[in-house]
């Protein structure tokens, strides 16, 4: 069964420090990994792509790593905002089908403090 | 910056009721999509569509049904609503095949069924 783990479920940090989310999936055949940030009451907001050649992909504050070897990405959040808090979503895509099926992780709530 | 637009942002409302969720881009996209969010949990796909006069149903089984006549427009209609359908409804679009286009979420109609 293809499915995608992220952890933490949640995390709190203070303001100024630097953070780091985990994802694990077991999708085949991968197309591509997204990350998407999800305010309070808003929808998903994509924030990095990445494809099975890529391992570093960089996006202002935010840098996201894929290993597709351990099936393994996560997203470093540098200097952290007040803004920042919110629950980031990892998200899988596979090639096995015309419509590029998604696979959704839970998400891990990030809570940043003054 | 993504123009999907989804109505009503909340509806509290009885069972039994007829229910459609509007959902409406701007961006010319040919695909679009429903998602059923439950706090803490990840997206599931209810309905998806490739153009006008196409539909599909998704991953998870829903009671709702969806019609898209126009490129533009995408609702949502539940019949007789229950409790069970209370839950957030996402909605996105994207563009081209695939998984390699991101997709664009609007913020979501959050459903209670009383």
């Amino acid at each position: 069964k293809n499915q995608v783990e992220q952890s933490p479920q949640s995390l709190i940090i203070l303001e100024g420090k630097n953070c780091t989310l985990q994802c694990n999936y077991t999708v085949s055949p991968f197309s591509n990994l997204r990350w998407y940030k999800q305010d309070t009451g808003r929808g998903p907001v994509s924030l990095t792509i990445m494809t099975f050649s890529e391992n570093t992909k960089s996006n202002g504050r935010y840098t996201a790593t894929l290993d597709a070897d351990t099936k393994q990405s996560s997203l470093h959040i540098t200097a952290s905002q007040l803004s920042d808090s919110a629950s980031y979503i990892c998200v899988v895509s596979d090639r096995g089908s015309t419509l590029g099926r998604l696979y959704f992780g839970r998400g891990t709530q990030l809570t940043v403090w003054p | 910056e993504a123009d999907i637009y989804q109505t009503p942002r909340y509806l509290v409302i009885g069972t039994g009721k007829k229910i459609t969720l509007e959902c409406s881009q701007t961006m010319g996209h040919d695909k679009m999509y429903w998602y059923q969010q439950d706090p803490g949990m990840e997206l599931h796909l209810i309905h998806y569509s490739y153009g006008v006069n196409s539909t599909e149903k998704g991953d998870l089984s829903s009671e709702s049904t969806v019609s898209r006549i126009r490129t533009e427009h995408f609702p949502l209609t539940l019949e007789s609503a229950r409790p069970s359908h209370t839950s957030q409804y996402l909605c996105a679009s994207s563009e081209g095949q695939g998984g390699n286009q991101p997709q664009h979420f609007g913020d979501g109609t959050r459903l209670s069924i009383l």
